[in-house]
Order: C-alpha cells, then structure tokens, then sequence
C-alpha cells in the first residue's frame, strides 16, 4: 500500500540552527501538507502546498520556515533558526485531489528536538 | 481557538463492549468530519469519515454518527478489541481552499482484555 514517509525519524539540532525535514508523499498526489504535533497538545496545521506554491499557512508558520518541492518526488519543510518551542513531531500528509470526500494520509512524523 | 473538541482525554472500556468517543465543533462552514487513530512514534491513521449531508456512515466495526443541529459528532466501535486502544483524533474541514484539518486533543482509548 502506497505510503507518505518522512525522514529522518528523530532530528535533534541546536538552537539557532537550520534544520530541514523531508517527505515522500504518495506519489500520484496533489496536495502537500505540514502539521506538527507538540508534545501533550493537539496536532496543528503549518502549511498546505498545491501547485508548486502555498495555498494556505497558519500563524505559526512565520518567516523562519519555508516549504519546497525541489523535485517531482520530495516535499520539504525548512525551519530557518530553529527555538526551543520548535521541539515537536512534524507530520507531512498528501491528498489525492481537492473533492470532499477524500482523507489526507500522513507519514509516521519526523521528532525534532532543539536544544 | 477550540473549533474542536474531545473533552474526554481518556477513556477504558472492556475487550468486546461497545466504545463512543465523542466530538464537538463550533464552526459552522465546517463539512467533513474524520477520525484518526494513532499509536504511539507513529503518524495518525485515517479511520472513518463522514460528510455533513450524512448523519451515519458505517465501516465494519466502526460508525461515526453525525449530529449537526448539535454540531456533535460520535465514533462507535463494537466490538471493542484490545488492537482498538490508541489515541483517537477527530478533525474537521471546510470544502473550500486548502482543506486543512482541525484537529480535537485527542482521546486516548485503552481497551482492557
């Protein structure tokens, strides 16, 4: 069964450093998506990617990030100067097409930690 | 900003007994509802969803039930097994623009053999 996959699986870095984390989405999919997870809170929407551009972002994604589809297969979130309240499980998710009825899937999530 | 809900943080039920977990939502333009199911160092799993023109829709052992004059919707499984207990997500979405989902905190579903 086709599946998103995220790399790496545990990221630490240093405070002030750029970190990036990549995603595989299904590959027959149109729409790209960044959520994150701190730990004992909700899972929260970052960015959707449709397109070659962003579609949608919250509050949260500021400055410091930035999203790329460098190639036909990766899809890439950068965080520019990493905080301590960056710490927190990224997930990537990709849906096939706009209609309604349909479920975006996510990969297994990337656990950045910054120090 | 709680557009959605599951006051329930935890819940415990025995193995073969019928699970409810429930959900509440505030925003009206909302008109996909879905539940997610995630086990620990892992991503949420798509589980079942509904459409807001619906108020049941029913896969195997699992029904989410859709209340919308109450804006409340509810996620059965029956039976319960010992493989349902994880931490069950429910989410929402509008049917424009990008489609992002809102999340609810979570309930975490133990199921005792």
């Amino acid at each position: 069964e086709p599946e998103v996959t995220q790399t790496p699986s545990h990221q630490v870095t240093q405070m002030g450093q750029e970190v990036i984390l990549r995603c595989v989405p299904i590959s027959n999919h149109l729409y790209f998506y960044w959520y994150r997870q701190i730990l004992g809170q909700k899972v929260e929407f970052l960015v959707s990617f449709y397109n070659n551009e962003i579609s949608e972002k919250s509050e949260i994604f500021d400055d410091q990030f930035s999203v790329e589809r460098p190639d036909g297969s990766n899809f890439t979130l950068k965080i520019r100067s990493t905080k301590l309240e960056d710490s927190a499980m990224y997930f990537c998710a990709s849906k096939l097409r706009s209609s309604s009825n349909t479920e975006a899937f996510f990969g297994q999530g990337t656990r950045l930690t910054v120090v | 900003d709680q557009q959605v809900k599951q006051n329930s943080p935890s819940l415990s039920v025995q193995e073969g007994r019928i699970s409810i977990l429930n959900c509440d939502y505030t925003n009206s333009m909302f008109d996909y509802f879905l539940w997610y199911k995630k086990y620990p160092a892992e991503g949420p799993t798509f589980l079942i969803s509904i459409s807001s023109i619906k108020d049941k829709n029913e896969d195997g052992r699992f029904t989410v039930f859709l209340n919308k004059s109450a804006k409340h919707l509810s996620l059965h499984i029956v039976p319960s097994q010992p493989g349902d207990s994880a931490v069950y997500f429910c989410a929402a979405r509008r049917a424009e623009g990008a489609q992002k989902l809102v999340f609810g905190q979570g309930t975490r579903l133990t199921i005792n053999p």
